[in-house]
């Protein structure tokens, strides 16, 4: 049993919507990351959070430890942002990441 | 420029041949680690390496074996290869093990026949 859970795995909207994308985890992680994967398969790596809440440019990223939730939010989304968005968990030890399965974003012009 | 450099982008082999994909990083980062992609599957942890000379067993390590011989270097050998091996692969690196963000090559395609 994946310890991620992504939702939604698909998702498309049109140019400018609020994007939200959720990840839960089961079990007590010392960060989870945020990354996204190119329709060329290329990963880069959005945020890294241990706690609160994360900005850069258009994209927040807000985690809630207690509830063992995190969300990634796209503002003013546009189709350069269509890709494979990924969270995953940095158990306690610090030495392994546990990915989840990916959400597929289309956002049409 | 900042990067983890993975070659050969592609590879087709054949059962058995034994291969190496090379990783490197110029960021003089500790942690490296190695990771494949399947379908439905997501990503999976092959083996990582917490510093020079440091390496252990991630989620699937069968069939592969890794070495750190020096900070920049982390290649994946896979002494017989076999098609349940085709896969994309991944590298990545990170400053330290703890709760910094990762670095990923741009991957490795390769089919074993």
């Amino acid at each position: 049993k994946n310890e991620v859970e992504q939702s939604p795995q698909n998702l498309t909207a049109q140019e400018g919507e609020f994007i939200t994308i959720n990840c839960s985890y089961s079990v007590g992680i010392s960060a989870l990351h945020w990354l996204q994967q190119h329709p060329g398969g290329g990963i880069v790596s959005l945020f890294m959070l241990s706690s609160g809440k994360k900005k850069h440019g258009r994209l927040i990223a807000t985690i809630n430890i207690q509830e063992k939730h995190s969300s990634l939010h796209i503002t003013a989304s546009h189709p350069r942002d269509s890709a494979v968005y990924i969270c995953a968990w940095q158990e306690t030890s610090g030495s392994r990441l546990t990915f989840g399965e990916g959400t597929q974003l289309t956002v049409n012009p | 420029e900042a990067q983890v450099t993975q070659n050969p982008r592609y590879l087709i082999t054949v059962t058995g041949k034994k291969l190496t994909v090379t990783c490197s990083q110029n960021m003089n980062h500790e942690y490296m680690s190695w990771y494949r992609q399947d379908p439905g599957l997501g990503l999976r942890q092959i083996y990582y390496s917490m510093n020079v000379e440091v390496t252990d067993k991630g989620d699937v390590p069968e069939g592969y074996k890794v070495s750190r011989k020096e900070k920049r270097n982390f290649p994946l050998i896979l002494e017989s290869p076999s098609p349940n091996q085709t896969s994309l692969y991944f590298c990545a690196s990170s400053l330290s093990w703890a709760n910094y963000g990762y670095t990923f090559g741009s991957g490795t395609r390769l089919t074993v026949v």
